[in-house]
């Protein structure tokens, strides 16, 4: 079956300590890994997709990596508007679809007190 | 540019009766995604369509129908609301369904069912 996970579930940093979330997947056949960022209240925001083992994507203090087992999401130097939670989801080949299909992971919170 | 919007932004809901849940993007996207968020289990897919005048049903279908007539509009309908539906639902859009087409994602409403 195919999964995805995320951790760990909650993080609390202090602002300027770098740290990394992982996301973790067991697949059939990854055709796509996102990373979205979800404020309290308000839908998911994409950051980053990675396709292939090796790829490497950044943007600002974030910088998302992939191997063939996980990704990680390093922050670095994080302030306190980098607090939110930050989703993983992997894109599939769906049973219901001639398409595909994205499965998500349950998320990390990380909260970067001042 | 408003991107996606949906309506309401929350409400609460008797148990039994009928709702819709609006979702209005002007992206020109082709296809639309309903899901549904629940703590600790993530974003799952309820309904799709990946054109107008197409839809299908994705992995948490049961006690929900989805309409689309037009381009912009996905609206998303609770026949006969039961509280295992309390949750916060999100429509996402992308331009096609594609490996490279990313998702979307409206602000959200915040259903509770009593």
């Amino acid at each position: 079956e195919d999964q995805v996970t995320q951790s760990p579930e909650a993080l609390r940093l202090q602002e300027g300590e770098s740290s990394s979330l992982n996301c973790s997947y067991t697949v059939s056949g990854l055709r796509g890994l996102f990373w979205y960022r979800q404020d309290p209240g308000k839908g998911p925001e994409f950051l980053f997709t990675l396709y292939s083992a090796g790829e490497e994507k950044e943007k600002e203090r974030l910088k998302a990596t992939l191997t063939k087992k996980e990704s990680f999401l390093h922050i670095t130097a994080p302030k306190p508007e980098d607090s939110a939670t930050y989703l993983c989801a992997v894109r599939v080949a769906a049973e219901y679809s001639s398409a595909s299909k994205i499965i998500f992971g349950s998320g990390t919170r990380l909260s970067i007190r001042p | 540019i408003a991107g996606i919007t949906q309506a309401p932004t929350s409400q609460i809901l008797a148990a039994g009766r009928r709702m819709t849940l609006r979702c209005t993007q002007d992206m020109r996207h082709n296809a639309m995604y309903w899901y549904r968020q629940d703590l600790g289990l993530g974003l799952r897919l309820i309904h799709y369509s990946n054109t107008a005048g197409t839809t299908g049903k994705g992995e948490v279908p049961d006690g929900y129908s989805v309409s689309r007539a037009n381009t912009d509009d996905f609206p998303l309908t609770l026949a006969s609301a039961v509280p295992s539906q309390t949750s916060v639902y999100f429509c996402a859009s992308s331009a096609g369904t594609s490996d490279a087409d990313t998702q979307y994602f409206g602000p959200g409403t915040r259903l509770t069912v009593l």
